[in-house]
């Protein structure tokens, strides 16, 4: 069965310290990993995304990791700031379809 | 560059009224669209797509209805609402299947 499981829950930190995101996905044949930025009452804006051949994509602050082996990714973010707050979600997609497997977010809060 | 647009932005309806939700996208031609609903503090949950005008794919079945009457417009529907019906609707549409925008979505109460 094809899943998206993210870790942790939630999740909070100071203003200025870096934390790490995880996702793990079983979603085979493997095609893209996207992860997702959700402020709340808002739709998702794609932060990353990367196929099986990437291992590293940096956007700002924002760096994605991407192991196809384990099927293991994480977003790291650096320096974080109260803006950070916010859902992050981790999306897979499967070669072939049209759809898309959503894992159910990390609630990170940011504190002054 | 291309944008997609869903009204209304909030609804507050009571059980047993119909539901109409409209979404449209522009800058793009033969998108996939795609409906979603978020429960609070849930994930997002697919329930329609479409990969071309009159073509959808449902993914749960329930008293939600969608139809594409034209290449940038994908409507959700409902005849009579149900209390768990409310939540939070959104839109997106993606080609080739690689990247997948999404509108600002609606949020739905029912009552």
């Amino acid at each position: 069965k094809n899943q998206v499981e993210q870790s942790p829950q939630s999740l909070i930190i100071l203003e200025g310290k870096n934390c790490t995101l995880q996702c793990n996905y079983t979603v085979s044949p493997f095609s893209n990993l996207r992860w997702y930025k959700q402020d709340t009452g808002r739709g998702p804006v794609s932060l990353t995304i990367m196929t099986f051949s990437e291992n590293t994509k940096s956007n700002g602050r924002y760096t994605a990791t991407l192991d196809a082996d384990t099927k293991q990714s994480s977003l790291h973010i650096t320096a974080s700031q109260l803006s950070d707050s916010a859902s992050y979600i981790c999306v897979v997609s499967a070669a072939g379809t049209y759809k898309y497997i959503f894992g159910t977010g990390t609630r990170l809060k940011v504190l002054a | 560059s291309q944008t997609i647009h869903q009204w209304p932005a909030t609804l507050v309806q009571p059980v047993g009224s119909p539901l109409s939700l409209e979404c449209t996208v522009e800058g793009t031609s033969n998108p996939n669209l795609y409906w979603y609903r978020q429960a609070a503090g849930r994930g997002l949950q697919l329930l329609f797509y479409s990969v071309g005008i009159g073509q959808i794919s449902s993914e749960v079945p329930q008293n939600l209805s969608a139809s594409r009457p034209q290449d940038r417009q994908f409507i959700l529907s409902s005849k009579k609402l149900l209390l768990s019906d409310s939540g939070f609707y959104l839109c997106a549409w993606s080609v080739r299947s690689y990247e997948q925008y999404f509108g600002p979505g609606t949020r739905l109460t029912v009552t």
